[in-house]
């Protein structure tokens, strides 16, 4: 089946620096990828949707300036979140339909990001 | 917009318990509907789907049947195990051609622990 894999898993920066985030999708290309933000025991939330070649789409209330992403190919999304706050600490999600597996979204296993 | 609501948790059950959550939505045209596992540290996992109304998604026991007329997908079980405790999240994409087309609307989640 439709494999995403997100990497790291975990990780935890200081406050001030950037952290990059990568999304791939493994054996399928994605067009279109999904970032999401969950808080704890908070359900998801829709980030921006990324857009291989183009510029991703926000959501609103979403910083464009603080989470950058970047889709440079059909099997690469990357979430950078920069200069990043504790109040950045999350879990980011992302996730890719597989058009050829019939309307399913992949989800990657997820980053836990902390911020000290 | 679209909006996605799921019974309170946590729910509680005994090995071999039948199991209900409730999710009922808001939506304009035809969304499709999903349901999905966390399992505690890890990403989400696709459960079953729906794409049209009285559409029955089925996957490792769990059942869901997409209800037009009461706007619900309420996840069911007949028998639950230890190993089915996790966190549950109705969730519903928007119909092709509008503007929520692809992006994923989740439910705050149920919290579901089974003891022996």
């Amino acid at each position: 089946g439709a494999v995403v894999s997100q990497h790291p898993s975990r990780v935890i920066c200081k406050s001030g620096t950037s952290v990059k985030i990568e999304c791939r999708s493994l054996d399928f290309q994605a067009t279109t990828m999904f970032w999401y933000r969950q808080f704890p025991k908070q359900s998801l939330m829709l980030m921006a949707t990324s857009n291989e070649g183009s510029k991703a789409t926000y959501e609103q209330g979403v910083e464009k300036d603080k989470f950058l992403i970047n889709h440079a190919s059909l099997t690469l999304s990357t979430l950078t979140v920069t200069s990043a706050h504790p109040e950045d600490s999350s879990f980011y999600i992302c996730s890719a339909n597989d058009a050829g597996a019939g309307y399913g979204y992949t989800f990657g296993s997820g980053t836990r990001l902390t911020v000290v | 917009g679209n909006s996605v609501t799921q019974m309170e948790g946590p729910v509680t059950l005994s090995e071999e318990a039948f199991l209900t959550i409730n999710c009922t939505y808001t939506a304009t045209g035809y969304p499709s509907l999903f349901w999905y596992v966390q399992y505690p540290g890890e990403g989400l996992q696709l459960l079953l789907k729906a794409t049209k109304a009285d559409d029955k998604g089925s996957n490792k026991g769990f059942e869901a049947t997409y209800r037009k007329e009461t706007t619900s997908f309420h996840l069911e079980k007949g028998s639950v195990q230890v190993s089915d405790s996790a966190v549950y999240f109705c969730a519903l994409s928007g119909s092709a051609g509008g503007t929520s087309y692809g992006k994923l609307t989740f439910g705050q989640g149920t919290i579901l622990t089974v003891h022996p």
